[in-house]
């Protein structure tokens, strides 16, 4: 089936370490995106890719960091920098960067 | 700047009744418009969406939502809910690295 994978689904991290967030998709999608989610606040963009190797900052990037090797995988990094990691975490991607975006299952990130 | 607002942070409904959650806009211009549904630790899936054309959008689960443009507003409706409608909704407006979410509705059905 089509669609988007985003591994692990739960993630515990101690302080001061980096993790990384893996998210796949099949749709053959040239844009994809990194969205953080707090509980009342929305979703926030952390990055957000349309092509391979070429990536943009979205609004909460601080302390985040991607690659965009392959049209199929957009890893998203959480750093020692990210003062406060403990989210969910949103892959998402389109067919273009002005359509409609579809969505992974989302990873759950702890900080212990 | 752009963004989304829905008024209602929590709404209960009683399973059958009728379900409308209230979205307003304010973009430059009349945006893409977007309603999504996320249940508990989940993605969220796309309920329906409006480019251009019919002001009713007709989505999946029996969902509709009407654009007014004199009211920037994008309502959601359900005319009877079922209990597995209980989640939290959101809507966005514009498009690609540009959507903009409002902060969502959680619905609550009492069977």
């Amino acid at each position: 089936d089509g669609g988007i994978t985003q591994s692990p689904k739960y993630l515990f991290r101690k302080e001061g370490q980096n993790v990384t967030l893996s998210c796949e998709q099949n749709l053959n999608h040239d844009a994809m995106y990194w969205y953080r989610q707090d509980p009342g606040q929305g979703l926030r963009l952390i990055y957000y890719s349309q092509i391979v190797n070429d990536f943009q900052k979205g609004d909460i990037a601080e302390g985040y960091s991607v690659s965009r090797e392959k049209k199929e995988s957009f890893p998203l990094t959480v750093t020692s920098a990210q003062k406060n990691p403990t989210a969910f975490y949103l892959c998402a991607s389109s067919i273009g960067d002005s359509n409609t975006i579809y969505f992974g299952e989302g990873s759950w990130l702890t900080v212990v | 700047a752009q963004s989304v607002t829905q008024p209602d942070i929590h709404i209960t409904v009683s399973e059958g009744a009728s379900l409308e959650l209230r979205c307003n806009y304010s973009y430059g211009a009349t945006p893409y418009l977007f309603w999504y549904v996320q249940s508990p630790g989940q993605g969220l899936q796309l309920l329906l969406k409006y480019f251009s054309g019919d002001t009713l959008v007709q989505g999946i689960k029996g969902f509709e939502a009407e654009f007014k443009r004199s009211q920037s507003s994008f309502n959601l409706r359900k005319p009877s809910v079922h209990w597995s409608d209980a989640a939290e909704y959101f809507c966005a407006a514009g498009g690609g690295n540009k959507l903009t979410f409002g902060t969502g509705t959680q619905l609550k059905v009492e069977l």
